[in-house]
């Protein structure tokens, strides 16, 4: 079955302590990216991938990292987290033509106390 | 990037058609029109996509403009699983892999 899986689900942590979020793609996708949704903010990017070792920032990537090692992983990483960074957060996968659809994670909500 | 515009909130009854629009003047002629929803809680999931002619799938209609400036996403009879928040972005190779989604629309559906 195609499908993005993102883990945990849930995550309650604390101010600086470094975490990562993971995302992986059976799909053989080129395109991998991550959002972050907050009230009234609507779905934003921070980060996202054309293809292994190549990354891009999106429009909020301030106090996130990613890494692309393998064309099937895209984690999230929170060196530092704040409590400014509670949120949903989804990734998504793609291929690389704008006439494919994009396959999203079940998200993962983060609260940092 | 290609932006679009979509209102706020829409309210709908139950097994009533629904139409919610989008406006994406600045689209270029090879973008690709793509809508998503997401649930209270979940990620975002695909609903339908298209470029130039209508679309329909098991799930939604997609209308597109002639000038392809807006379109419209139909839901032929509403239900309450349809309750979320619609979004309509634009998906093209002008650096568009950014996917601008905006705010989107918050979809209400009364029993």
């Amino acid at each position: 079955e195609a499908q993005v899986t993102q883990n945990p689900r849930y995550l309650i942590t604390v101010t600086g302590k470094k975490l990562t979020v993971t995302c992986s793609q059976n799909m053989n996708h080129e395109y991998m990216s991550w959002y972050r949704q907050d009230p009234g903010l609507g779905l934003r990017q921070i980060y996202y991938s054309m293809n292994v070792e190549v990354t891009d920032k999106g429009d909020v990537p301030e106090g996130y990292k990613v890494s692309r090692k393998e064309k099937r992983n895209f984690p999230l990483i929170l060196e530092s987290p704040s409590p400014n960074q509670t949120s949903l957060y989804s990734c998504a996968s793609g291929g690389w033509t704008d006439n494919e659809k994009l396959f999203f994670g079940s998200g993962t909500q983060l609260s940092v106390l | 990037d290609a932006k679009t515009t979509q209102p706020n909130s829409m309210e709908s009854n139950e097994e009533e058609p629904v139409h919610l629009p989008c406006n994406h003047s600045t689209i270029s002629g090879t973008d690709y029109i793509h809508w998503y929803r997401q649930l209270p809680s979940q990620g975002p999931e695909y609903v339908i996509h298209g470029l130039t002619s209508n679309v329909n799938n098991r799930m939604a209609s997609l209308a597109i403009a002639e000038d392809r400036k807006s379109s419209t996403l139909i839901l032929h009879r509403a239900t309450l699983r349809d309750a979320a928040v619609y979004y309509c972005i634009l998906r093209g190779s002008r650096g568009a892999q950014k996917l601008v989604f905006g705010q989107g629309t918050r979809l209400t559906i009364n029993p």
